[in-house]
């Protein structure tokens, strides 16, 4: 089946600082690719539609400013937490559609911001 | 707006068991329906993919059935084992290309 890379798979880092996560398609291309996040014990809620080549659409209550998404290529995807602080502690998953309406996602990233 | 209900919220079995979990939606107006496995702390993995116009797909020990007009689907595990404890997570598209509604997932427990 198709694959999708995430990483790094954790990553633990000083409130303030920012943060990016890489989602790789790595045998197709993804020409929209969706960034999920889940906090413990908790299903996952999307955060945001990453389009190539355009600008991601964001669902309600997620800032935009603070989880910049680029999708500069077909196969590659980030989403980098600008400013973290411990409340975006989470883990993130991302998400690409291979074309028939099946989504594979990526093994996810832990985020702990101290 | 579409919700996605997931009945029991955690399971305790023991081993051999068959066992159901239950997915409900609030719009039957969907696209296709998904079940996704996922272990503590790790991605997600496909389990099966129904579109709306099939009513069940299999795949191994693995039973997934759709029935839209009552907004239900439901996964059965047959001979349930130790290696089947995960979440379970259900999700629905409402339109090709639009992103998932997930469920808010069944934890299992498999006992040996």
């Amino acid at each position: 089946g198709a694959v999708v890379s995430q990483h790094p798979s954790w990553v633990i880092c000083k409130s303030g600082t920012s943060v990016k996560i890489e989602c790789r398609s790595l045998d197709f291309q993804a020409t929209t690719m969706f960034w999920y996040r889940q906090f413990p014990k908790q299903s996952l809620m999307l955060m945001a539609t990453s389009n190539e080549g355009s600008k991601a659409t964001y669902e309600q209550g997620v800032e935009k400013d603070k989880f910049l998404i680029n999708h500069a290529s077909l196969t590659l995807s980030t989403l980098t937490v600008t400013s973290a602080h411990p409340e975006d502690s989470s883990f993130y998953i991302c998400s690409a559609n291979q074309g028939n309406e099946k989504l594979f996602f990526g093994s996810g990233t832990q985020l702990s911001v101290l | 707006k579409q919700e996605v209900t997931q009945i029991p919220a955690a399971l305790s079995v023991p081993e051999g068991e068959n066992l159901v979990l239950n997915c409900s939606f609030t719009d039957s107006a969907i696209y296709n329906l998904q079940w996704f496995r996922q272990d503590p702390g790790k991605g997600l993995t496909s389990l099966l993919l129904i579109q709306s116009s099939q009513r069940e797909q299999t795949s191994g020990r693995l039973n997934a059935s759709l029935d839209k007009s009552s907004g239900r689907s439901t996964l059965y595990i047959a001979a349930s084992q130790p290696g089947d404890s995960a979440t379970y997570l259900c999700a629905v598209k409402m339109g090709a290309g639009n992103m998932l509604t997930f469920g808010g997932g069944t934890r299992l427990m498999v006992k040996p």
